[in-house]
């Protein structure tokens, strides 16, 4: 079965641009999640959806952050505009239900704004 | 909120040893839920093991298992002969019953020297 699917892989851009991050959980799981990783802070939770529906974006780190869940096979999370601090891995995970249950990952996108 | 400490920031073992890592949590929840994730040079996130604080019984899967000690609110985890591609990140998370996100902990780099 195919796991969490994240693109781009890797993303170098200028500060000022606009940057999009995409993500196409698994097939069937009804919560998705974004997270930050950065050497200073870790894994942070910044946003997740149930059933396309975001619950809670208190980790959304200011207004530059948006994240959207069109429909139950495809998010996106986009930064405009970017700041060389924003420079992070950003992963995307999956789960079916609640109690529990594990969350999936994809394999991240490694994101460098000069 | 709910903390996560991972106390061992590297560990060094020589190939087919027993590594224990640690992790302790504090929590005022009741139900909730434990994690040991994976994460090798690749960057992929993988699950190790999981265990439900409801559970008085230890996970174990293959060469991993772990020691939850509830009253001492500490999830450690054992890999039995170890072996060179255990050389990873291992994060500890943290899953409230009534919450989705994941609170990890800042990681133990794993080192398995052959």
């Amino acid at each position: 079965d195919a796991g969490v699917i994240q693109s781009p892989r890797h993303e170098v851009t200028e500060m000022g641009q606009e940057v999009t991050l995409r993500c196409k959980p698994i097939s069937g799981h009804d919560y998705l999640f974004w997270y930050r990783q950065t050497m200073m802070r870790g894994l942070e939770l910044l946003i997740y959806f149930n059933n396309n529906v975001p619950i809670d974006d208190s980790g959304m780190p200011e207004d530059r952050f948006s994240a959207k869940m069109p429909n139950a096979s495809f998010s996106t999370l986009k930064i405009q505009p970017s700041e060389p601090r924003d420079s992070a891995v950003y992963f995307c995970a999956s789960s079916l239900g609640r109690v529990g249950q594990p969350q999936h990952f994809g394999d991240g996108t490694r994101l460098s704004i000069l | 909120a709910q903390t996560v400490t991972q106390s061992q920031p590297e560990m060094s073992v020589q190939e087919a040893e027993t590594v224990t890592l640690s992790c302790t949590y504090d929590t005022s929840e009741s139900n909730y839920y434990l994690f040991w994730y994976k994460q090798p040079p690749s960057r992929q996130m993988i699950l190790v093991i999981r265990q439900e604080a409801y559970k008085q019984q230890n996970a174990t899967e293959n060469r991993f298992s772990v020691n939850f000690q509830k009253a001492a609110k500490s999830f450690s985890l054992k890999i039995s002969d170890s072996q060179l591609g255990d050389t990873a990140m291992y994060f500890c998370a943290f899953r409230e019953g009534g919450a989705d996100g994941l609170t990890f902990g800042k990681g133990t780099h794993l080192i398995i020297q052959p």
